[in-house]
């Protein structure tokens, strides 16, 4: 399964709202799709799984939606310490796991 | 502590092998399956290879099937790979990763370590 992220970058100020894409080209089993952010220099961090469930410890700003093909991760009320690299990932077709290209969120 | 701490990577030469590790700390490792992830330079993320639990099963990306070997020894609480026959375009931060169960193949990934980088190079 391949995903598609959009937009590859996105510039926003903080306290605005951010909504990223992840597309799939095939439906995604059990909604089997998370998300991570990605600092420079350090090791992505699940931040969403089984496509809306937040992981421990992450703020309520950050939530997920989505199923089948479409799937969106929106991040309210940036903060300068958003900006990262957000990915996508699927997991619903065994064994082979799939991450999308990544999109840059620049918090100016 | 929870954590993950790789170690092993290094510049080596086309063809060659090299064997990374992880070792796992602060949470019962044989609980859950593990996984390697690899990040080449300036770009995204690629699935690598996973053993279950017990290392009974295993499973690898397409891109490294028949050279890269999983494995596992729960009484260290460590997970390897065993790279052979490396490319360059092998070179990348190799990620262990834990998963959330202790079976499933496919799953995401709730902790990560820190990375070891690995350069292909002649």
């Amino acid at each position: 399964i391949v995903l598609t992220q959009s937009p590859g970058t996105l510039s926003l100020s903080p306290g605005e709202r951010a909504t990223l894409s992840c597309r799939a080209s095939q439906r995604v089993s059990s909604n089997n799709l998370a998300w991570y952010q990605q600092k420079p220099g350090q090791a992505p961090r699940l931040l969403i799984y089984g496509a809306a469930n937040r992981a421990t410890g992450i703020p309520d700003r950050f939530s997920a939606s989505g199923s089948g093909t479409d799937f969106a991760l929106t991040i309210s009320r940036l903060e300068p310490e958003d900006s990262a690299v957000y990915y996508c990932q699927q997991y619903g077709k065994s064994p082979s796991i799939t991450f999308g290209q990544g999109t840059r969120l620049e918090i100016k | 502590q929870v954590q993950l701490v790789e170690s092993g990577g290094g510049v080596v030469q086309p063809g060659t092998s090299l064997r990374l590790s992880c070792a796992a700390s602060g949470f019962t490792f044989g609980d859950s399956a593990m996984h390697w992830v690899r990040q080449a330079p300036g770009k995204g993320l690629e699935w690598v290879a996973v053993t279950s639990y017990d290392g009974s099963n295993y499973y690898y990306g397409d891109s490294v099937q028949g050279r890269f070997t999983v494995s596992r020894d729960n009484s260290r609480n460590t997970v390897s790979l065993e790279m052979k026959r490396l490319r360059p375009e092998d070179t990348a931060v190799y990620y262990c990763a834990k998963g959330p169960l202790a079976i499933a193949a496919n799953s995401y990934f709730d902790l990560w370590g820190r990375g070891t980088l690995v350069t292909v190079s002649s």
